[in-house]
């Protein structure tokens, strides 16, 4: 199975800051890469899928970026709504499998 | 609108059996590639299986750690995915989502039904 590692497993940050996740895959994965955001108590919900395409009605300060086995979901300018817990995933081979997880707090 | 609403969780004894459903509208069922996804509590994201359309032979794949125990299925007729969990284990307890699954990545979930095993 591919196993994907993300860094770091927790971060704090104040509005407005420019922060960065990212998520290692034990082997290549092309840009099977998708980003995730889960709030307490919700379903997750698709941020950004292909390592870098936004998902439609995701808004822009979100990125992503990578390919092969290194991938960085970065958030620029940090809104309230935004602290959450974020998950990678690779589609690339059967299982599909998820990053651990990085929470994201206020400070 | 995409609309997923699981159903059909419940508390069970170990070694016990339950049915899932997931409840769709909003898109053509018929021609989606469906996944259920799990959490447990506290913890990360699980993929637990995927089923294809039926021109695509309604393949499933699964997890390791459900495969011969868990079976996905599918009635287009009726819009609903199905889970069967058999020999269910305490370390299947978690919340179970249901979602489309476009080329392995997912892209709507439904709002998850809770799965306890415990005796």
């Amino acid at each position: 199975d591919i196993q994907m590692t993300q860094s770091p497993s927790a971060l704090s940050a104040s509005v407005g800051d420019r922060v960065s996740i990212t998520c290692r895959a034990s082997q290549n994965i092309d840009s099977y890469l998708s980003w995730y955001q889960q709030k307490p108590g919700r379903a997750p919900k698709l941020l950004i899928y292909a390592a870098s395409t936004l998902q439609s009605g995701v808004p822009s300060r979100f990125s992503g970026s990578g390919s092969g086995t290194d991938f960085t979901l970065t958030i620029s300018g940090l809104q309230l709504e935004d602290f959450a817990t974020y998950y990678c995933q690779q589609s690339d081979i059967i299982p599909f499998t998820f990053g651990q997880g990085t929470k994201l707090e206020i400070k | 609108e995409v609309h997923l609403v699981e159903s059909g969780g419940g508390l069970v004894k170990p070694g016990g059996s339950l049915r899932l459903s997931c409840a769709a509208s909003g898109f053509t069922f018929s021609n989606a590639w469906l996944s259920w996804v799990r959490q447990a509590p506290g913890k990360g994201l699980e993929w637990v299986g995927r089923i294809k359309t039926v021109t695509d032979v309604g393949t499933t794949e699964y997890a390791a750690s459900v495969k011969g125990r868990f079976t996905l299925s599918r009635d287009d007729s009726k819009n609903t995915l199905y889970l069967q969990l058999n020999s269910l284990k305490t370390e299947d307890t978690a919340m179970y989502y249901c979602t489309t699954a476009v080329y392995g990545f997912f892209d709507y979930w439904g709002q998850g039904t809770l799965v306890t095993v415990s005796s």
